[in-house]
């Protein structure tokens, strides 16, 4: 199985600052036949079913504030938040989708105010 | 709108059966992958098992494999999850997922809590 790994565990950010999260596959996600990263990214808020914020590394869904923004390739991915909100506190996974599953996630990166 | 309800989460005790159900509405159920996600309290998701959109192919987790068994009335719009020799570690809320046709997970169901207690 894929081995998702974030950093940091969690972290603290000042309300208007950037928040960001990273996401390390222990293989490539990178399905090269269509150049796509088979990761997606989610937020969880406390008491509710996670959410799709990010799918193919960096493809926002939609209704997704452009503050989300995702990043990279390979093994090495990350969400930022650019401007983080009050309503942005929330746990944060990614997860792979590039094997037949399971479809790993990440351990999660909790997101809290400074 | 999508809607998934989940039910048939209950306190039972170790060595224990429990099915869950999912009924999906809002989207044509049976062109569309199925899965169920758990999350045991204070921690993350894990992936517990999956279903094609014909029921024909099955995935499990190694930590449920043997012990749970995913399956689907397309007639019905219905998911279910049967699991025995419940242990207290499938203590979790178990969440039914819709696949989307490329893969990432769209829509989530609001859960049903699993308690595996004496």
């Amino acid at each position: 199985d894929i081995v998702m790994t974030q950093s940091p565990d969690s972290l603290a950010v000042s309300l208007g600052e950037r928040a960001t999260i990273n996401c390390k596959s222990s293989q490539s996600v990178l399905y090269t036949s269509n150049n796509k990263n088979y990761l997606a990214w989610y937020q969880q808020k406390p008491g509710q079913p996670p959410k799709l914020l990010i799918y193919w590394a960096s493809t926002r869904e939609f209704g997704v504030p452009d503050r989300f923004s995702g990043s990279g390739s390979g093994t090495d991915f990350t969400l930022t938040i650019s401007s983080l909100q009050a309503e942005d506190v929330a746990v944060y996974y990614c997860q792979q989708y590039y094997t037949t599953p399971p479809y790993t996630f990440g351990q999660g990166t909790k997101v809290e105010i400074k | 709108e999508v809607q998934l309800v989940e039910s048939g989460g209950n306190l039972v005790q170790p060595g224990g059966s429990l099915r869950l159900s999912c009924s999906a509405s809002g989207f044509t159920f049976s062109r569309y992958a199925m899965h169920w996600v758990r999350q045991a309290p204070g921690k993350g998701l894990e992936y517990a098992s999956s279903i094609s959109d014909d029921g024909l192919r099955t995935y499990y987790a190694d930590s449920v494999k043997g012990r749970f068994t995913i399956s689907r009335d397309n007639s019905k719009n219905t998911l279910y999850l049967h699991m025995t020799s419940l242990r207290a570690e499938d203590t979790a809320v178990y969440y039914c997922v819709k696949k989307h046709s490329s893969a990432w997970y769209d829509y989530w169901g609001q859960g049903t809590l699993v308690t595996v207690s004496s």
